[in-house]
Parts: C-alpha cells; sequence; structure tokens
C-alpha cells in the first residue's frame, strides 16, 4: 500500500533556528498535507498543497510539493517554543479524502 | 461553531471486555472517519461514514466497528478487547469527505486495555 517516509524522525533546535523536514514516497500524489500534533490532542491542518511545485505558507511555515509529485517539505523559520509538537506529513486516497495516510511524524523540540 | 468532540477523553478496560467510543462532528459536517493511533503503528484509518453508511474501511479486524447516526454523529465499537488496542483513537469530520477536503480532527480518546 502507499508508504510515507517523513525524516527526521525528531529534532533538537535552539530558540530562533530553522528547521526542515521531508516526506518521500515512491508513489505519486495530487495533494500533501502537513499536520501538527499538540501533546494530547488531535492533528491539526497547517498546510494544504494541490498542484506540483505548489510553495505555500502560512506565518513562519512553508511547504513545498515536490515538482516529481513523490515528496514535499516544511520548512519553519525562526521557531519559537510553542512550535513544539510532532509534525506529519500526509496525502488522501484518491477516492476518499477522509482516508489518509501519513508518514510516521517528526517530533520537533524546541529549547529557549 | 464548535469543533469535533470526543468522549470519553480517557478509558480504562480490561482485555475480553467491550468499548463504545462517540464522536460528535463540527455542525454541518456529514463525513466523519476514525484513525488509531499508536507508538509503533502511527496514525492508521479505521473507517469513514457519511449519511450513515460505511463509505470506507482500513485493514482492521471485524472486532472493530462504527456507525454513525442520523445528525452525523458517529460511534465506534471494539468488541473482546486486547492488549494491542491500547491506543489513541482519533474522530475527523468534514463537509462530505472528498478528495482534498480539510479533515477536522478531535482531541482523541486515549485506550488503555490492562
Amino acid at each position: 500500500g502507499q508508504q510515507l517516509n517523513q525524516s527526521p524522525q525528531s529534532m533538537f533546535i535552539q530558540e530562533g533556528e530553522d528547521v526542515s523536514m521531508n516526506c518521500t514516497s515512491s508513489s505519486i500524489f495530487n495533494t500533501w498535507l502537513w499536520y501538527k500534533q499538540d501533546p494530547g490532542e488531535g492533528p491539526v491542518l497547517l498546510i494544504a498543497l494541490y498542484k506540483a511545485g505548489e510553495l505555500t505558507s502560512n506565518g513562519r511555515l512553508t511547504a513545498q510539493f515536490g515538482i516529481t509529485r513523490k515528496d514535499s517539505f516544511l520548512n519553519i523559520s525562526a521557531s519559537i517554543p510553542s512550535d513544539v509538537g510532532i509534525y506529519f506529513c500526509a496525502v488522501p486516497q484518491e477516492t476518499s479524502g477522509s482516508r489518509l495516510t501519513f508518514g510516521e511524524g517528526t517530533q520537533l523540540t524546541v529549547n529557549p | 461553531k464548535a469543533g469535533v468532540t470526543q468522549t470519553p477523553r480517557y478509558l480504562i478496560k480490561t482485555r475480553g471486555q467491550q468499548v463504545t467510543l462517540s464522536c460528535s462532528p463540527i455542525s454541518g459536517h456529514r463525513s466523519v472517519s476514525w484513525y488509531q493511533q499508536t507508538p509503533g503503528q502511527g496514525l492508521q484509518f479505521l473507517f469513514e461514514y457519511f449519511s450513515e453508511t460505511q463509505r470506507n474501511k482500513g485493514n482492521f479486524p471485524g472486532r472493530f466497528s462504527g456507525r454513525q447516526f442520523s445528525n452525523s454523529r458517529s460511534e465506534m465499537n471494539v468488541s473482546t478487547l486486547e492488549l494491542g488496542d491500547s491506543a489513541l483513537y482519533l474522530c475527523a469530520s468534514s463537509l462530505v469527505g472528498t478528495g482534498g477536503e480539510k479533515l477536522f480532527f478531535g482531541s482523541g480518546t486515549q485506550l488503555s486495555v490492562l
């Protein structure tokens, strides 16, 4: 089935640093999604990408839909303590947008 | 607008018991899907309901079932609980559940099976 390889698994950074994470797959997708999950909460959608090559920003977050349609990247600039959490990439099954395949997640720790 | 509400937040059960979890979607949302999250397997799709019908199902045994009511509220049931069923169960809602549509997740029900 579909499998997303997300890296890195975890990151420990200092406040103010920039962060990059990515997801790759052997399959082609038409939509890439990035979610963040805070401890004890459900995932929250950060950015949705619908077109190959697309670069979309949401505040300090920027995500890109890879030109091959097999990967996506998420960057966080000038990290702050509240950026702590688990970041997931996800792709929807074409026949059902509610059926998402998630990456393994990137656990981000920001030291003040 | 209220978000997706899941009850209860925490649940402790013993092996062999059954459990029912509840989810109230965002008002106006008709698609409700359920996910299981564990440290080992990550987030995995269980099933999706739309207009009281199961529209999609993940690779889980028949012990996992669900239903949706006419007001779009949904329940999922796990029978004959096993230790491996300990997980965070997340419910998500969307307007109609089509491709690329935004999903809104609840805070989840943390199930512990002893």
